[in-house]
């Protein structure tokens, strides 16, 4: 079983619908991330968490918000879904406690808003 | 503004030969340097990563080298491989003790021909 999952896989909405994606983890890691990934501009940060009660805004937050239910899940909603937040979106977690931290990423939400 | 730049967006070569990937940063604040690779369909994994305090780090067929008065990195692969294909990502973290808050590249996209 994959250590990050991500729900749903892919997404179809349109223009001022509220969507949630969803990030699992099983690594038991305590900070979690939320990107999207655009072409030609890479993975940008939109929020992130380093523990159950922390919640931080990224490069991208506006338009997005996030909810922190428990050390595995890291939840990202859109409250008024804009065509221009088509894009791909990966969850990613990290161990504070590891030597060398490294973020790993869940499989991506590929999400289109019409 | 693009503090983390790969400059280009592809790459071609020959099976067997050497793969040189290269990445430019602005922010002198960045302490650690990674690379991820990303195939389709999958979210980036970890390839290798560098700390400041060195200029090179090894890792079988992948190196990374860091220089820190050009603000420059580069992953070198070499021999290359089929399935060394794909999109690579460098990322800057302005924490020397591992990836948090990550800066992306763009991306460059590496085709390695039979």
């Amino acid at each position: 079983d994959a250590d990050v999952t991500q729900t749903p896989r892919n997404r179809i909405t349109k223009t001022g619908k509220r969507i949630m994606l969803e990030c699992s983890q099983t690594k038991g890691h305590d900070r979690m991330y939320w990107y999207r990934q655009d072409p030609g501009l890479g993975l940008r940060l939109i929020y992130y968490s380093f523990d159950v009660k922390d919640i931080n805004k990224g490069e991208i937050s506006d338009g997005y918000s996030v909810s922190r239910q428990a050390q595995a899940k890291f939840s990202l909603s859109l409250e008024s879904a804009i065509p221009n937040q088509t894009a791909l979106y990966f969850c990613a977690t990290s161990d504070r406690a590891a030597r060398r931290e490294t973020q790993y990423f869940g499989p991506g939400t590929r999400l289109l808003v019409l | 503004d693009q503090q983390v730049k790969q400059n280009s967006p592809s790459l071609s070569v020959q099976e067997g030969r050497i793969s040189i990937l290269n990445c430019d940063y602005t922010n002198s604040m960045f302490d650690y340097f990674l690379w991820y690779k990303k195939y389709p369909a999958e979210g980036p994994t970890f390839l290798i990563s560098i700390s400041s305090i060195k200029d090179k780090n090894e890792d079988g067929r992948f190196t990374v080298f860091l220089n820190k008065s050009a603000k420059h990195l580069s992953l070198h692969i070499v021999p290359s491989q089929p399935g060394d294909s794909a999109v690579y990502f460098c990322a800057a973290s302005p924490n020397r003790q591992g990836a948090q808050k990550l800066v992306f590249g763009q991306g460059t996209r590496l085709t390695i021909n039979p």
